[in-house]
């Protein structure tokens, strides 16, 4: 089975400053997808960024950008320029390109934004 | 294009109460999932239906039950409710994967289920 960790529980960054979350997880597959997903205190789930496996480019998206590291399963998401709105919890996410499509989620990172 | 809904947004119920969480999209996605969303350990998965007519269990179905009734809606069904079953709930949808899309699922705004 496929698990998803993420090991910073919490994160603060000042705004206007750079910040990453760090996410990884074990999977015997090759070909997957990757995301992260916000969840302001208005409970929605909001894609942020995807990633799909087979493509060795990291996705970015305006001020997010992904570092994908396939062999050391490693999947980081870099905030730059923070701004007030981007105060949240945010989810690692692992879905398999094959059978189950469920997403398989990380506990999350709290991410404070200092003005 | 309202996404995905869910009704209700808040609900409270006594030990052995049951109840049904409604669940519709308009996207015209195959796919649709049940998942609880708990402190400290993100969403896991109680149900999904890759299409209309089937159902499979996720990693938390027991004490559930579902019912995909047609393309656009999928509900959830408590029999008796416990106060393990106290959680956050979100209905979501996605393109099947043979479709090519990209994966995302897309989320409703969620049920915050209180049971005494």
């Amino acid at each position: 089975a496929q698990t998803v960790t993420q090991s910073q529980p919490e994160m603060s960054v000042q705004e206007a400053e750079t910040v990453t979350l760090s996410c990884t997880y074990d999977t015997s597959e090759s070909d997957y997808y990757l995301f992260w997903y916000k969840q302001p205190p208005s409970r929605q789930m909001i894609l942020v960024i995807r990633q799909e496996a087979y493509k060795q480019q990291n996705a970015t998206e305006n001020r997010f950008s992904v570092n994908f590291q396939k062999a050391a399963k490693s999947f980081s998401l870099k905030i730059s320029d923070s701004q007030l709105g981007d105060a949240a919890m945010y989810f690692c996410a692992y879905r398999t390109n094959f059978g189950n499509e469920k997403l398989t989620f990380g506990t999350g990172t709290r991410l404070t934004i200092i003005p | 294009n309202a996404g995905v809904t869910q009704t209700p947004k808040f609900q409270v119920l006594k030990t052995g109460q049951s109840m049904t969480l409604q669940c519709a999209q308009d996207m015209n996605h195959n796919s649709m999932y049940w998942y609880r969303q708990d402190p400290g350990m993100g969403l896991r998965l109680i149900y999904y239906s890759a299409s209309e007519g089937t159902t499979d269990k996720g990693e938390v179905p027991n004490g559930y039950n579902v019912s995909r009734l047609n393309k656009r809606e999928f509900s959830l069904r408590l029999e008796s409710a416990a106060p393990s079953q106290t959680s956050v709930y979100f209905c979501a949808s996605s393109e099947s994967l043979t479709s090519g899309a990209g994966g995302e699922q897309f989320f409703g705004p969620g049920t915050r289920l209180t049971v005494l």
